[in-house]
């Protein structure tokens, strides 16, 4: 039973126009939540986090936005550059993190 | 500073063989998590230690799988017997809290 749930397995977003990735989850103890982005051939690396006192944190063109009544997390990356091709999880958990099944995000030049 | 470093990257082996992946967390990360990485499946929580004891092992899908911590520098990962479905990405990550995880670069297992 997946907990964390990415249901885009793929997104192309023009260069320049904000990119949306979505995360839904289903266990209401969760409370950290972060993005990860990750590169062929390379380990995932670490975005953005939001703990589940805050509904939106932002770094950068990274906001965070997270809606704990619908459980449901947000990742807006604007403007969307053609580095940040990749495939991105969502996790969530507390001493443990729980990841979604990764969306594949395509900036096309 | 170094990351977290596994080994090996790439490992070939045929059914039935017995296969050991190995990784060294960061100096001073409490915390050990190893994660395998499938298609159908993302990124799956197999085990992971505090302070070399093994917490939580409900993710590692059955008896063919074991893991070890023998001190904080060292962590294994050992299939036996492997089996083609073993196939996939194995990934350690370490943390000094229950915050953001450190990933290492992964390793790619491929059972024939």
């Amino acid at each position: 039973d997946q907990q964390v749930k990415q249901n885009s397995p793929s997104l192309s977003v023009q260069e320049g126009r904000i990119s949306i990735l979505n995360c839904d989850y289903t266990n209401s103890m969760f409370d950290y939540f972060l993005w990860y982005k990750k590169y062929p051939a390379e380990g995932p690396t670490f975005l953005i986090s939001i703990s589940s006192i805050k509904d939106k944190n932002e770094d950068g063109r990274f906001t965070v936005f997270l809606n704990k009544s619908a459980k449901h997390l947000s990742l807006h990356i604007v403007p969307s550059q053609p580095g940040d091709s990749a495939v991105y999880f969502c996790a969530a958990g507390n001493e443990k993190l729980t990841f979604g099944t990764g969306t594949r995000l395509t900036i096309i030049p | 500073d170094a990351g977290v470093i596994q080994s090996p990257r790439h490992e070939v082996t045929e059914m039935g063989q017995e296969v050991t992946l190995r990784c060294k967390p960061i100096s001073g990360h409490d915390y050990l998590f190893w994660y395998r990485q499938t298609m159908m499946r993302g990124l799956e929580l197999l085990i992971y230690f505090n302070n070399n004891v093994p917490i939580d092992d409900s993710g590692m899908p059955e008896d063919r799988f074991s893991a070890k911590m023998p001190n904080a520098s060292f962590s294994t990962l050992k299939i036996q017997p492997s089996e083609p479905r073993d196939s996939a990405v194995y990934f350690c990550a370490s943390t000094p809290n229950t915050g953001e995880l450190f990933f290492g670069e992964g390793s790619r297992l491929t059972v024939l």
